[in-house]
């Protein structure tokens, strides 16, 4: 079965610092991967996301992503925080052969310290 | 990039009653939509895949009869919650795409109270 782990429920880190949010997956196929961000009561907004290709994605507001196929990780990066990218953000999985349905990881929200 | 218009925003209904939520693709068409649905400081669970002029095809667990969908077009994709209980209250969420393989955008959401 298809599943998406994002570990780390609660995140803190102080305005400047860098990030790294984890997301692993288990797919049976071979994955579209997207990182979403959402803030309270709002819809999604996509970061990035890869299809193929440079294993290294960039996105909007300065996150970036590697794809590590041995490693079934997607992870999110920021080298410097800002207040405003507190959120929750969600790694999904997806792959044409299911029908390009996304399966969501649980979500990591991050909260930004001054 | 690509807008995808849900209405309303947010919703109160009494119980027992039906409740319809739009989902709009404003500038391009979409072959696909799907619903989603979130509980509060939950991740997005998938409801139902919609094609445009075919029947939906729902995910397991999740009642067809309850939660009717209609695609009529490709640019509109409705859900209505039938008789509504107040366990139905949640965040629902549409997303629509293009075609195979591509980026889905989503809406902003429907908070649904039921009360």
């Amino acid at each position: 079965a298809q599943s998406v782990t994002q570990p780390d429920i609660h995140i803190t880190v102080s305005e400047g610092a860098s990030l790294e949010l984890r997301c692993n997956y288990s797919y049976g196929a071979t994955p579209y991967l997207f990182w979403y961000v959402q803030s309270p009561g709002q819809g999604l907004q996509l970061l990035l996301k890869y299809f193929s290709g440079d294993t290294l994605v960039q996105g909007i507001k300065g996150f970036e992503a590697e794809f590590k196929r041995s490693q079934s990780s997607f992870n999110l990066r920021k080298p410097s925080v800002h207040w405003s990218d507190a959120a929750e953000y969600f790694c999904a999985v997806g792959a044409a052969e299911y029908g390009n349905k996304l399966v969501f990881g649980a979500g990591t929200i991050l909260r930004v310290k001054s | 990039g690509a807008v995808v218009s849900q209405h309303p925003s947010w919703v109160i209904c009494k119980s027992g009653t039906s409740v319809k939520i739009e989902c709009r693709s404003l500038d391009f068409q979409a072959t696909t939509m799907f619903w989603y649905r979130q509980f509060p400081k939950q991740s997005l669970m998938l409801m139902a895949t919609s094609n445009e002029g075919s029947k939906a095809t729902y995910e397991q667990g999740v009642e067809k009869d309850k939660f009717l969908i209609n695609h009529a077009s490709l640019t509109l994709s409705t859900l209505t919650v039938t008789s509504a209980h107040p366990e139905d209250s949640s965040f629902y969420i549409c997303s629509a795409q293009t075609g195979r393989g591509d980026e889905a955008f989503f809406g902003q959401g429907t908070r649904l109270t039921v009360v």
